[in-house]
């Protein structure tokens, strides 16, 4: 399986403010995603982030809000942007590998997003 | 549109004490159903992808089963380190993406 880090792993940011997350994978992979997990809800894709081209949103997200790049096949940005407390959430990326034999979804530990 | 549903939301045990999570899914297409471990502050640890009714998969006190409607994850003889968020996802149609329920918090206690 993929390892995976995140930066920043936590923040606390002011109202309208911006806030870049970094997900670094330590192979090379072509599919990259980005989840939100709210408050004591369960995990919902942003968007998926594939090298070379641009990001594909799911409804509810768009690229203004969560710009994403994805510069090589080892890493990946989310910007969350014009942040309000309604933000303040976990942001995962992950990875889809078949290093299990299947082509399974691998997480990142995550970035705890608090907005004041 | 797919669903995903778990039950039950909390589910308090003494340990050593057996016992059963379901995931109910609505879904168009099954490719695959996989279950997650997530421990407070981290991100989900993969454990387990079912791909057709009837298959079961095990590892140490858990065991993952699939029907055409629903999942099940047993516990056999569950340790204290047990204790964490179970999450059910849903891969369908050609979209790569999973879809999650909102998992169940299981507590085991000494």
């Amino acid at each position: 399986s993929a390892v995976i880090s995140q930066k920043p792993s936590r923040d606390i940011c002011q109202r309208g403010t911006s806030l870049t997350i970094q997900c670094q994978v330590d192979s090379q992979v072509t599919m990259m995603f980005w989840y939100r997990q709210q408050p004591g809800q369960s995990l919902t894709l942003i968007a998926t982030a594939n090298q070379g081209s641009e990001a594909t949103y799911e409804s509810g997200f768009v690229i203004d809000k969560f710009p994403i790049s994805r510069p090589n096949l080892t890493f990946s940005t989310l910007t969350v942007s014009n942040m309000s407390p309604e933000d303040s959430s976990i942001y995962l990326c992950s990875v889809e590998s078949g290093g299990s034999g299947t082509d399974t979804q691998y997480f990142g530990p995550g970035t705890r997003l608090t907005v004041l | 549109e797919d669903q995903v549903t778990q039950s039950p939301e909390a589910l308090r045990l003494q340990e050593g004490e057996s016992s059963s999570l379901n995931c109910s899914y609505t879904v168009s297409g099954l490719r695959g159903l996989f279950w997650y471990r997530q421990d407070p502050g981290k991100g989900p640890e993969f454990l387990f992808t079912l791909y057709s009714a009837g298959e079961e998969k095990e590892k140490e006190r858990l065991k993952a089963t699939l029907t055409k409607k629903e999942s099940f994850l047993h516990i056999t003889a569950p340790k204290p380190e047990d204790s964490a968020t179970y999450l059910c996802a849903v891969q369908a149609g050609g979209a790569q993406k999973l879809v999650f329920g909102q998992g169940t918090r299981l507590t085991i206690n000494p």
